[in-house]
């Protein structure tokens, strides 16, 4: 199984402030056949479900503010959020879905200060 | 809109079957641009893929859970089930059904159902 180890467990942000959570993979997500790279990040917010954020590295679910943002490559991913604000707070979850069985990370606990 | 709805036992007996049943309204199971998961939170813990299903019924499921999953399709009443059999208390979760883009990300999540697995 492909592991997905995210930093931190928790963090603690001042609204407006940026944010930047980690996620490393034990192999690469890149497809070797398209050139994607099969990387997603899903927030759970108090008492909800979880819900799309980021797909595919990069791409922004509908709905989803600009001021969040995924980046990397191969084995080393991250999520981005430029400004902070209260609604943000939840734990957030990388997966892929390059091979089977899909695979979570631990998660990242994200409060406001 | 698209809803999933999941509903079956909230309380399942050690080595018994967990059944439960995600209904879909807003569109067709039977929709070649998507499959359809179930996914697991234990309490306090993180989550757990289980298995998907096609909308021409193949599946795959996770080998942790062995061939203790089955995961089907009720096209006459817009719907997919999963099957957990011989559970243990570590089967307590709560249980999420959730719709994949074909290809592609799960971009849908209902709003989950606990499950416990107690005598």
């Amino acid at each position: 199984d492909i592991i997905l180890t995210q930093t931190p467990v928790s963090l603690a942000v001042t609204p407006g402030e940026p944010a930047s959570i980690s996620c490393t993979s034990s192999q690469s997500l890149r497809d070797g056949d398209d050139e994607k790279t099969y990387v997603d990040w899903h927030v759970q917010k108090p008492g909800q479900s979880p819900q799309l954020l980021i797909y595919t590295l990069s791409y922004r679910a509908s709905g989803v503010p600009d001021r969040f943002s995924g980046s990397g490559s191969g084995t080393n991913f991250t999520l981005k959020i430029s400004r902070v604000e209260a609604e943000d707070v939840g734990v957030y979850y990388c997966m892929q879905r390059l091979d089977f069985p899909l695979t979570f990370g631990g998660g990242t606990k994200m409060e406001i200060k | 809109q698209l809803q999933l709805q999941e509903s079956g036992s909230r309380l399942v007996k050690p080595s018994q079957t967990l059944s439960l049943t995600c209904a879909v309204s807003g569109v067709s199971i039977t929709n070649d641009s998507y499959s359809w998961s179930w996914i697991r939170q234990p309490p306090g813990k993180g989550l757990e893929w289980i298995g998907y299903i096609y909308h021409i019924g193949s599946t795959y499921s996770n080998p942790s859970l062995g061939s203790r999953v089955t995961i089907s399709l009720d096209r006459s009443r817009n719907q997919f089930s999963l099957e957990l059999t011989s559970v243990t208390a570590a089967d307590t979760a709560v249980y999420y059904c959730a719709r994949d883009v074909l290809g592609g990300c799960i971009d849908f999540w209902a709003q989950g159902t606990l499950v416990t697995v107690s005598s």
